[in-house]
């Protein structure tokens, strides 16, 4: 079975930072990856996703990711915080050959200092 | 807006009372996919339906259920409810019922029991 860990349930950095979001899976194949976003009050928007090929995946409001399959993981970076990424961020796996079911990260929750 | 909709927005009753909560897919998305987000569990997948058949089961209580009627819009239906029954619950859907496809998510019914 599938299983996803994001080690930082808090993280703080200041505007204007660098960030990288750590997400780690365990699964025996490459599974599908995903990080989604979720504001406050809202539902969750995916930001990007994984399933092969180039190893840096770019997705939507500046963020990207990389698939590093010898450390199992799928860190979320973006160059440079606005104020309006304050956020909680899901990092999620979906198993390519069994279910059919996404598993959730426990979520980490990003505050941006002004 | 995703295309996905949720009713009603929250919910408040009382411990052993039973509710029903509503979710209309995208325009053309076959899956439905529910979850439950509490504190203390973080967003856990429930169940998923495609085309109205049931495909994949997380860690739904026996005293909840699901259906995904010919039109495709969904209804979770909690029973029995307990004060930990209190809960965001999201529905998502996709085009297609693999892990591969990208969920979209409705804004969430915010459940309290009271």
């Amino acid at each position: 079975a599938q299983s996803v860990t994001q080690p930082d349930i808090h993280i703080t950095v200041s505007e204007g930072a660098s960030l990288e979001l750590r997400c780690n899976y365990s699964y025996g194949a490459t599974p599908y990856l995903f990080w989604y976003v979720q504001s406050p009050g809202q539902g969750l928007q995916l930001l990007l996703k994984y399933f092969s090929g180039d190893t840096l995946v770019q997705g939507i409001k500046g963020f990207e990711a990389e698939f590093k399959r010898s450390q199992s993981s799928f860190n979320l970076r973006k160059p440079s915080v606005h104020w309006s990424d304050a956020a909680e961020y899901f990092c999620a796996v979906g198993a390519r050959f069994e279910t059919y079911k996404y598993i959730f990260g426990t979520g980490t929750r990003l505050k941006v200092l002004a | 807006d995703s295309g996905v909709t949720q009713t009603p927005k929250h919910l408040i009753t009382a411990t052993g009372q039973r509710v029903t909560l509503r979710c209309s897919p995208r325009s053309g998305d076959l899956s439905v996919y529910w979850y439950q987000q509490s504190l203390d569990q973080g967003l856990q997948f429930l169940i998923q339906y495609y085309n109205g058949e049931e495909r994949a089961k997380g860690n739904i209580l026996e005293r909840f259920s699901a259906q995904q009627f010919p039109d495709l819009h969904s209804e979770l239906n909690l029973s029995s409810l307990e004060l930990g029954d209190s809960a965001l619950y999201f529905c998502a859907s996709s085009r297609d019922q693999g892990a591969h496809n990208e969920q979209f998510f409705g804004p969430g019914t915010r459940l309290t029991v009271l």
